[in-house]
């Protein structure tokens, strides 16, 4: 089983739909989660950060962390097509350990 | 500030040949990292860099080098281009080992 499982889709929704982007993982160390939007041929920017679990909101972007069934997501509201991209997770234990990226899932929102 | 830089932005390499990526960041972080990422298998980490003067393999080291004398800059050297080597490659710096990671905008480069 690999450390981080992320669906590589892709996935592609009408303009203005929910969008809801999943990784499983299985070190139960993990306690700092983060998510990377990726534009073609562009390198990966920080979205949201969160740790341990819960949610946070940021704008349109909701980000929510299961511990306890191992499983992150990320929420997009009212997508829009400016939000096509590839979309990756990453989490990290803490301490001295590196940082482990999911594959990305690419998205494309339709106008 | 203007983050993760790197150099060049593209390249085309003719195999046995060698080059130098160039890193440089400028927010003072001690850790850089330095990955390949080709179509669908994600990113693959080269080595890394926990402060000037320290570096380590990281998942796929063979075929390249690093050195980090500067906290500043991270290159990457390609001793003997082979087409497997064929790949974007992102430089990343983070203010520690476990934080989020700030990418540069990628090299991409081509071994024929």
């Amino acid at each position: 089983q690999k450390e981080v499982e992320q669906d590589p889709g892709p996935l592609s929704v009408p303009e203005g739909a929910i969008v809801s982007l999943n990784c499983t993982y299985s070190n139960s160390a993990f306690q700092y989660f983060m998510w990377y939007r990726q534009y073609s041929r562009k390198g990966p920017e920080l979205l949201m950060y969160t740790y341990s679990s819960g949610n946070k909101e940021d704008g349109r972007f909701t980000a929510q962390v299961d511990k306890s069934s191992k499983y992150i997501s990320l929420f997009i509201r009212d997508s829009q097509p400016s939000d096509s991209a590839t979309y990756l997770c990453a989490m990290s234990a803490g301490g001295s350990e590196k940082l482990v990226f999911g594959k990305g899932t690419k998205l494309t929102v339709n106008p | 500030n203007a983050g993760v830089t790197q150099t060049p932005k593209f390249r085309i390499l003719k195999i046995g040949q060698s080059m130098t990526l160039q890193c440089t960041q400028d927010m003072n972080h001690n850790y850089m990292y330095w990955y390949r990422q080709d179509p669908g298998m994600g990113l693959k980490l080269i080595y890394y860099s926990v402060g000037a003067g320290i570096t380590d393999k990281g998942e796929v080291p063979n075929g390249y080098n690093v050195s980090r004398s500067t906290t500043e800059d991270f290159p990457l050297r390609l001793e003997l281009a082979a087409p497997s080597q064929t790949s974007v490659y992102f430089c990343a710096s983070s203010p520690w080992t476990s934080g989020e990671q700030y990418f540069g905008p990628g090299t991409r480069l081509t071994v024929t």
